[in-house]
């Protein structure tokens, strides 16, 4: 099936660094979904991406919807212990409405 | 409270039993859907509802069906399970409208199959 490549699978950072993860594909998206899942819980959503282009903010995340609408990008600022956790990527299909696509995940580790 | 729920959160059972996971939401979303999650595989889509009476294949249908009788539940059918379904299952809702997909989750069911 379809597949969006996720980078990098795992980060191990220092408390206050930025972070930032990718998703790239070879397919174009009318959607980007970014989500947070803590252990034991379900994936969260914490950044919806509607427009080419568009770059949205929730407190110290920012995502951007790439131009060529087949990448998107999630940056984490002045990171902190709770940032911890895995980190998925999701896009809606262009021509494909109702179905969503996974990155692998990214997960984050973040040292006091 | 606005949630999606699932039953059992873990299960264990054997080979060829028949098991049912449930999906129950309370938002009057129209669309409803299936994961599993395995380690470096992320999430992936087992099957899909857009509305009532309405249910596509996701990426990985293979031994699984499901049914979607009400709006507001989604149930998961393993008629045979194989050790290979031993996974983590997710039921997720939107509320649909072709131009974005916001799905919420919810909390997960362990399947173990021995």
């Amino acid at each position: 099936g379809q597949q969006l490549n996720q980078s990098p699978q795992s980060m191990f950072i220092q408390e206050g660094e930025d972070v930032s993860m990718n998703c790239t594909s070879s397919s174009i998206f009318n959607t980007w979904l970014w989500y947070k899942q803590d252990p034991g819980e379900g994936p969260v959503l914490l950044i919806a991406l509607y427009k080419a282009g568009e770059l949205t903010s929730n407190g110290r995340l920012t995502a951007q919807f790439g131009i060529t609408r087949k990448d998107s990008f999630l940056n984490i600022s002045a990171s902190i212990p709770s940032d911890v956790g895995i980190y998925f990527c999701a896009g809606q299909l262009y021509n494909q409405g109702g179905k969503l696509i996974f990155g692998q995940g990214t997960e984050l580790s973040v040292k006091p | 409270e606005a949630q999606v729920t699932q039953n059992p959160r873990y299960l264990i059972t054997v080979t060829g039993k028949k098991l049912t996971v449930t999906c129950s939401q309370n938002m009057n979303h129209e669309y409803m859907s299936w994961y599993r999650q395995d380690p470096g595989l992320g999430l992936r889509q087992i099957y899909y509802s857009m509305n009532v009476e309405a249910t596509d294949k996701g990426d990985v249908p293979e031994g699984y069906k499901v049914s979607r009788k009400e709006k507001r539940n989604f149930p998961l059918i393993l008629e045979s399970p194989s050790p290979n379904q031993t996974s983590l299952y997710f039921c997720a809702s939107s509320s649909y409208r072709g131009t974005g997909n916001e799905q919420f989750f919810g909390p997960g069911t362990r399947l173990t199959v021995l």
